[in-house]
């Protein structure tokens, strides 16, 4: 069975650390990961998307980078700000061509 | 370009009953999919329709459905409501021409609450 892990469930940080949220994910076959958030309530909305043929994407304070060989997917946000705080899915891509996702980490910049 | 919209916003229904969920994509998009929330689950694909056929389908039982119409708008039903079917229905829709590995993008979701 596909699993997808996100360490850790919570993390609360003060403003402007720099931090890494960590998805790991069983499935060796993999097309893309993508990196979410989800605010309460509210949709998903897409942060980075990274193919199986690359190792890294960027975006503004975001850098999400993609270790097939180990199955590790990493989401680091620099300089945190109170508005990043919101649950942060990572969801794998693999074989079964259905997007599995892990249960997130939850975010709180405190200002 | 309008996002992808879901109605109704919020649902309540007891249990036995049955729901239709609706889910209109991005226009242009063919494929839309559908995703369950629940706090001890997490996320997961409920099914998946492109071009009015079930393209791909996750692991839920028969009494979830869904269809898919020319205008690409699609359906979800679930029919004898249980108490654990409480959750947030999530719709996403792509092109659904690019291969699997393709950005899909959420609407706001549906929130459904069996009593």
């Amino acid at each position: 069975k596909q699993e997808v892990t996100q360490i850790p469930a919570a993390l609360s940080v003060p403003e402007g650390e720099n931090l890494v949220l960590n998805c790991s994910f069983t499935d060796s076959a993999i097309y893309n990961l993508q990196w979410f958030r989800q605010d309460p309530g509210k949709g998903l909305t897409s942060l980075l998307l990274i193919q199986s043929s690359q190792r890294e994407q960027t975006s503004g304070r975001l850098n999400a980078s993609l270790d097939k060989s180990s199955g590790r997917s990493t989401l680091y946000i620099a300089a945190s700000q109170p508005g990043d705080s919101a649950t942060y899915l990572c969801a794998h891509l693999g074989g079964s061509e259905k997007l599995v996702f892990g249960k997130g980490t939850k975010l709180t910049v405190n200002p | 370009k309008a996002g992808v919209t879901q109605t109704p916003r919020y649902l309540i229904k007891t249990r036995g009953q049955q729901v239709t969920l609706s889910c209109s994509p991005i226009s242009g998009h063919r494929s839309v999919s559908w995703y369950q929330q629940t706090p001890g689950q997490g996320l997961q694909f409920l099914f998946e329709y492109f071009s009015e056929t079930q393209r791909n389908k996750g692991n839920f039982p028969g009494r979830f459905s869904g269809r898919q119409f020319s205008n690409s708008r699609s359906e979800m039903n679930v029919s004898t409501l249980e108490l654990g079917d409480s959750a947030l229905y999530l719709c996403a829709s792509s092109s659904g021409t690019s291969g699997p590995g393709e950005t899909q993008y959420f609407g706001p979701g549906t929130r459904l609450l069996v009593l």
